[in-house]
């Protein structure tokens, strides 16, 4: 099993420009979820799906969307980058809400 | 609306060293509580759950209690090695909570 995986690693946007960060995970999950990390801070929910087409806002939504149309993939879009969007993100993956997290090994934007 | 703290942000000891990190959190009616290891780089990995109806949880030379009175949780790690140097976080979610709630995380360094 790969577990949760995302790519890009890295990526440097330039400010307006839109991006897609890619997340899969093969242990047949239903609930998926996007969080972003900031130094000093614990991590931030931006979108969860709790199964394929559906979603919905965390705590963070703002300039974000997401889609779900298959169990495994979970993509993150960025719309119009700001640089208030450099961070790291995370998604992660679980059986069900209350359960463990499988987190994927993050990637790391930067906004200029 | 549930906030969660970890005391100290920063952590240096001598290997061989038995030390104790510290979670707090606001709401303390909590479904369970998990503790995450994250190295630098990378993605979190789960390393103990302990469920609200439970005390505590042990892993090896690492051993969480939970006190949900009074909103606290501590992960003990006895005999430190310099390989437990990482940023050790924890999270919470409510009984009728979707999502977990994550403190800021400590930063352990232990020397050789």
């Amino acid at each position: 099993n790969a577990g949760v995986t995302q790519t890009p690693k890295f990526r440097i946007l330039k400010i307006g420009q839109s991006m897609t960060l890619q997340c899969a995970q093969d242990m047949n999950h239903n609930y998926m979820y996007w969080y972003r990390q900031d130094p000093g801070m614990g991590l931030k929910l931006i979108y969860y799906s709790v199964g394929a087409g559906i979603t919905d806002k965390g705590e963070v939504p703002n300039g974000y969307n997401v889609s779900r149309s298959t169990t495994e993939d979970f993509p993150l879009r960025l719309e119009l980058a700001a640089p208030s969007q450099t961070s790291v993100y995370f998604c992660a993956s679980s059986y069900a809400p209350q359960d463990t997290q499988y987190f994927g090994p993050g990637t790391r934007l930067t906004v200029l | 609306k549930q906030e969660v703290t970890q005391i100290p942000a920063a952590l240096s000891v001598p290997e061989g060293e038995n030390l104790v990190l510290n979670c707090s959190f606001t709401d303390s009616a909590i479904y369970n509580l998990q503790w995450f290891r994250q190295d630098p780089g990378k993605g979190l990995t789960s390393l103990l759950l302990i469920q609200s109806s439970q005390r505590e949880q042990t892993s090896g030379r690492l051993n969480a209690s939970l006190d949900k009175s009074s909103g606290r949780s501590t992960l003990y790690i006895a005999a430190s090695q310099p390989g437990d140097s990482a940023t050790y976080l924890c999270a919470v979610i409510g009984n009728y909570g979707q999502n977990f709630v994550f403190g800021p995380g400590t930063r352990l360094s232990v020397l050789p």
